[in-house]
């Protein structure tokens, strides 16, 4: 069965400075991998997700992660951390051969001044 | 068009008392997941099902949780006798079809307090 590793329950990081959410996954099989956030309050929603075409995956709000298969990793990333990024992140990892999707632990990002 | 919706939004109960959440996913999607998460927790996956194929219940936690899909759509999770651990948000999510490549969409959830 597969499952995923979320490195840090919590990352604090500067405005503007880079952000970095750690993640890694084990699967039997060539896996589809997400990354969701959910803000206070409010539902999960899809920021990006890789699917077997490009390693390198862009999402929403300027959010990008890379597949890298010898790793066995999917760190998120921002160049430039704004205020309203403040949430917490969920690494989702779905087997090919299974129909369910295994989330991680996720990772409270907070976001100073 | 519309999301996929839950009611109650918030449930406040006695322990021991039974409780019912209702899902009701996006038109057209064939799977649709349950999920607890707990305060400060992550996700749990509790129960999948997909079209008229028997569901997965491999993560209820106990047999006083039970689920059913009626005709392909809406969904109701049920839980009897609460415990005070069951206080949770429990969400509900749907997709086109499961697993590879198709991202879920989550509900608001439904805050469950047992008392």
């Amino acid at each position: 069965a597969q499952s995923v590793t979320q490195l840090d329950s919590h990352v604090s990081v500067s405005e503007g400075t880079p952000v970095l959410l750690r993640c890694n996954y084990s699967s039997s099989y060539s896996p589809s991998l997400f990354w969701y956030v959910q803000h206070p309050n409010k539902g999960l929603q899809l920021l990006l997700k890789y699917t077997s075409a490009a390693t390198l995956v862009k999402g929403i709000n300027g959010f990008e992660a890379e597949f890298k298969k010898s790793e066995t990793s999917f760190h998120l990333t921002k160049p430039s951390a704004h205020m309203s990024d403040a949430a917490e992140y969920f690494c989702v990892v779905s087997d090919r051969n299974n129909n369910d999707m295994r989330f991680g632990a996720g990772t409270r990002l907070t976001v100073k001044p | 068009g519309a999301g996929v919706s839950q009611s109650p939004s918030n449930k406040v109960t006695e322990k021991g008392k039974d409780v019912e959440l209702r899902c009701d996913p996006i038109s057209g999607h064939t799977a649709l997941y349950w999920y607890r998460q707990s305060l400060g927790q992550g996700l749990e996956f509790l129960i999948y099902f997909q079209g008229n194929s028997a569901p997965d219940k491999s993560g209820l936690p106990s047999d006083r949780f039970s689920a059913e899909r009626t005709g392909g759509s809406v969904s109701t999770l049920t839980i009897q006798r609460t415990q005070q651990e069951d206080s949770a948000v429990y969400l509900c999510a749907s997709s086109f079809q499961p697993g590879r490549g198709y991202e879920q969409y989550f509900g608001p959830g439904t805050r469950l307090t047992v008392t």
